[in-house]
């Protein structure tokens, strides 16, 4: 079945660098995607979504960016923060019709580490 | 403040024991959600419920059972059958038509002895 994937399972950065974490699907009826924040033991935080009818989407110090075309998308989080340390989740919903609300397939996440 | 309260955060059993994890939410959401998640892994659904005495099996719904008697209140059990129960059980509600954002609940972490 089609799912949706990390490119890169890790990340460390300096406190202070611009991250950025990548993510390929691979259904290209999905028109709505977000990005959750998970830290450790809690559940996934809500970071920023994006409709395909968007190619970009900005937030406090977070950017989303779609790529419809090689069915790509990316995370970027400016001047990172140790407090930014999590795994970070893409999801993807395929809004057959408006039926399958919440029904979100999760990628596998990325380890983002932040050095002091 | 409005959320999502699971319990119990952890919870041991032995095997071949049934146990019901708890979810109640006070967001005024109809739509809620189980997802399982593995060490290193994304979130599976297990089971997803968009209006009160109504639910529909996820992807992975074998071994486990639901119920959505009250709107605020959707209980999870992990049955005998479930062959490999141990994993963090995390719930979720949202609205139904709009926007697909869920908001999760802290999770259980079960193990199974």
């Amino acid at each position: 079945g089609e799912s949706v994937g990390l490119h890169l399972p890790t990340l460390s950065v300096q406190e202070g660098d611009n991250s950025i974490i990548n993510c390929a699907y691979s259904n290209s009826a999905s028109d709505y995607f977000i990005w959750y924040k998970q830290e450790s033991g809690k559940g996934p935080q809500f970071i920023i979504d994006i409709r395909s009818n968007m190619d970009k989407r900005q937030g406090q110090r977070v950017t989303v960016l779609l790529n419809k075309t090689v069915k790509h998308l990316s995370l970027q989080i400016a001047a990172t923060q140790p407090g930014d340390s999590a795994v970070y989740f893409c999801a993807e919903n395929m809004d057959a019709g408006g039926t399958s609300y919440g029904k979100l397939t999760f990628g596998q996440g990325t380890i983002l580490t932040v050095h002091p | 403040d409005g959320g999502i309260t699971q319990s119990p955060k952890y919870l041991f059993r032995k095997e071949g024991q049934n146990v019901t994890l708890s979810c109640e939410q006070n967001l005024n959401h109809d739509a809620m959600y189980w997802y399982r998640q593995d060490p290193g892994q994304g979130l599976r659904l297990i089971y997803y419920s968009q209006i009160v005495n109504d639910f529909q099996k996820g992807d992975i719904a074998e071994g486990y059972s639901v119920s959505r008697e009250k709107k605020e209140s959707f209980p999870l059990t992990v049955t005998s059958a479930q062959k490999n129960p141990t994993a963090f059980y995390l719930c979720a509600s949202s609205i139904v038509k709009g926007a697909g954002e869920l908001f999760f609940g802290e999770g259980s972490r079960l193990t199974v002895l």
